[in-house]
């Protein structure tokens, strides 16, 4: 089983400003590596897939990057509704498998 | 979108079927998963099945306990739960594959096993 290890668990930001997320795989993952938002009480939205290629829909302030076993999820000036808990996922080998997420809070 | 029902209390040892009704795409095209969640903790896969129903994957944490299907007929996905214990209390997704990634998630029904 692949193991996805995010960090940090809890990243405290300012309105405004950036943050970088990270994502680490225990074996390559190639390019299969998605980012998923989720907001108390509701579903996780598809963010990013492919590392680096955004969902229908999601601004340009929310960029991915990386390869192989390191990844990167970042939020040019978070606005409000960006303060969420965000997951990644891989989806190269089975079983599918998330991180456990990081939760942007507001500093 | 996708829709779930089918959650509920249930005994340990009990069993459970979970349905998920697809409008708005052409269900039969897409693979489809479960995913869950228990009560403040990550997501996590539970199993997945292909457009036609020919390949079906599972967790281990599940598997020979949980039986995925669809019916592409009625639109609708279905997670047939045996064996339940408490750790798998938790809101259950159905979500859509893009690739294996997941674009279409419904918002869940919650499945609680308790005595």
């Amino acid at each position: 089983e692949i193991v996805m290890t995010q960090s940090p668990a809890t990243l405290s930001v300012s309105p405004r400003e950036g943050a970088t997320l990270s994502c680490r795989a225990s074996h390559s993952v190639n390019i299969d590596l998605a980012w998923y938002q989720q907001k108390p009480g509701q579903a996780p939205r598809l963010l990013i897939y492919g590392v680096s290629t955004r969902a229908t829909g999601i601004p340009a302030r929310f960029s991915g990057s990386g390869s192989g076993t390191d990844f990167t999820l970042t939020i040019s000036s978070l606005q409000s509704e960006d303060f969420a808990v965000y997951y990644c996922q891989q989806y190269n080998k089975w079983p599918l498998t998330f991180g456990g997420g990081t939760k942007v809070e507001i500093k | 979108q996708v829709v779930e029902s089918g959650g509920g209390l249930v005994k340990p040892g009990g069993s459970l079927r979970l349905s998920c009704v697809a409008s708005g795409f052409n269900f039969r095209a897409f693979d489809m998963n479960w995913v869950r969640q228990a009560p403040g903790k990550g997501l996590e896969w539970v199993s997945s099945i292909t457009s036609s129903g020919a390949y079906i994957h599972y967790a281990d944490s599940v598997e020979g306990r949980f039986t995925i299907s669809r019916d592409n007929a009625k639109d609708s996905l279905y997670l047939q739960m045996s064996s339940l214990g408490a750790e798998d209390t938790a809101v259950y997704y159905c979500a859509r594959s893009r690739f294996l990634d997941m674009d279409v998630w419904g918002n869940g029904t919650t499945v609680t096993v308790s005595s």
